[in-house]
């Protein structure tokens, strides 16, 4: 059980716009520190989606988008693509965890 | 080009320790800032971070995992080092490591499946 909680499972047509939430508490999101955002394809390595809450790496479509609000951060999809079906993890500091990091449990996005 | 390669065994038996090496290039781990994180990933499951290295050779764990964890590195050999004592078959995952940068990982190295059985 992860301290970040996201939706097991999200779907959109194509050309939908569709959102991932990841929810955490004042010990990690709610007490501001970065969130960011991975893509893991299917039997790939995770790449970097967005990072700092809303940045996107060099190379990222500007169709990815993040945001953060009280102790949630959301990532956006617009424009959905085949190519996006994938699962995507939020990750942030937890300070109740003596420094360490931490993922989200992940969801699958489906394209239909 | 930063790339970052992981090696070591890919079938490890219960109670034995894995010793994992993370090779990288295109980034110097004793530039101010640099870290190296190692995170890993049962098959069909989420991600899980497992420990930290910075620059200045800081140490983060895990807390679940802290007392099997021990992460070190070898600036001279671009090389970051993880072991893991008492493996056990539900350690059986694949094993990446990456470049971190203010908390993100933004370079991954493919990772390395490491089973766990007798």
């Amino acid at each position: 059980q992860s301290v970040l909680t996201q939706p097991p499972s999200v779907s959109g047509a194509p050309g939908q716009r569709v959102t991932i939430s990841c929810t955490g508490s004042s010990s990690n999101i709610g007490a501001n520190y970065d969130v960011h955002w991975y893509q893991q394809l299917p039997g790939t390595a995770p790449k970097l989606l967005i990072y700092g809450d809303s940045n996107r790496p060099s190379g990222v479509p500007d169709r990815f988008s993040g945001s953060k609000s009280g102790t949630s951060a959301s990532l956006a999809i617009t424009g959905l693509q085949d190519e996006d079906e994938a699962d995507y993890y939020c990750q942030s500091y937890d300070s109740s965890l003596s420094g360490s990091e931490v993922f989200g449990g992940g969801t699958k996005l489906t394209v239909l | 080009q930063v790339t970052l390669r992981e090696s070591g065994p890919a079938l490890v038996k219960p109670t034995q320790t894995l010793t994992l090496t993370c090779t990288f290039s295109g980034f110097s781990l004793s530039t101010s800032g640099m870290c190296v994180t190692w995170i890993r990933q049962p098959p069909g499951k989420a991600l899980e971070w497992l420990a930290r290295i910075d620059w200045d050779d800081d140490k983060y764990y895990s807390t679940s995992l802290k007392t099997r964890l021990t992460i070190s590195k070898d600036t001279s050999k671009n090389q970051v080092v993880l072991t893991m004592t008492n493996m056990d078959p539900v350690d059986t995952a694949t094993y990446y490591c990456a470049r971190s940068l203010g908390g993100k990982a933004d370079y991954w190295g493919q990772g390395t499946l490491v089973t766990v059985s007798s």
